[in-house]
């Protein structure tokens, strides 16, 4: 079946600019998360979703980003006026059971 | 200190040798723990669960040592598409937010 999918795949914005990432997450997965991963360094967590609820948004990195997921499904991560230091992939996992994750390809974005 | 520490590598090992990865983690309470696999530039993907008594999953074998927080990953025969960079992930409790290490490169070479 199909698996967790993201878009775009690749982004370049301005510095200053905002920019919207998306995740569909495998159907029937009730928890969503946003991770980042910038070069050379490990996941980051960012978000949890459970439902169209987010419990934990603690990895949040400033009030610039922002999140949510709509009828329990599809999600949006916003970043405001867009700094380079934002510039990472952006990956998101979806998971039904408690244990597995399953990544979608990621957002690589990359701010000049 | 990181919640989770891998020695980064890489280990540059040849065709058929056993290789062996390390990892600590610092939260005592932590449930569950992994290994991933990310192959360049794409997303990480589970290898296996680790379990207190150890487990095996053909050439990888997995352990745990929850009194020395200490997680560890052995490759026996290692291939040419075992090159890829391992992630040790730890989920510390509660519902399901994982914590990666930074991950330990492997590179075999014919």
């Amino acid at each position: 079946g199909a698996g967790v999918s993201q878009s775009p795949s690749n982004k370049v914005t301005e510095k200053g600019k905002d920019v919207e990432l998306r995740c569909d997450p495998i159907s029937g997965h009730t928890a969503l998360y946003w991770y980042r991963q910038s070069l050379g360094q490990g996941l980051e967590f960012l978000i949890y979703f459970q439902g169209n609820s987010a419990p934990d948004k603690s990895g949040l990195p400033s009030d610039r980003f922002s999140a949510e997921r709509t009828g329990g499904s599809v999600s949006t991560l916003t970043i405001q006026r867009t700094q380079q230091e934002d510039s990472a992939v952006y990956l998101c996992a979806s998971s039904l059971t408690r244990a597995e994750q399953y990544f979608g390809p990621g957002t690589r974005l990359t701010v000049t | 200190r990181k919640e989770v520490e891998q020695d980064p590598g890489p280990f540059n090992v040849p065709e058929g040798a056993t290789v062996a990865f390390n990892c600590t983690y610092s939260n005592s309470a932590s449930q569950s723990f992994f290994w991933y696999r990310q192959d360049c530039r794409k997303e990480p993907k589970l290898l296996m669960s680790v379990y207190s008594s150890g487990n095996e999953d053909g050439r990888f074998t997995a352990q745990l040592n929850r009194a020395s927080q200490y997680i560890s990953l052995l490759i026996r025969d290692s291939k040419l598409s075992d090159s890829a960079t391992y992630l040790c992930v730890v989920n510390p409790g509660g519902y399901n937010k994982l914590i990666f290490g930074a991950g330990t490169r492997l590179a075999v070479h014919p």
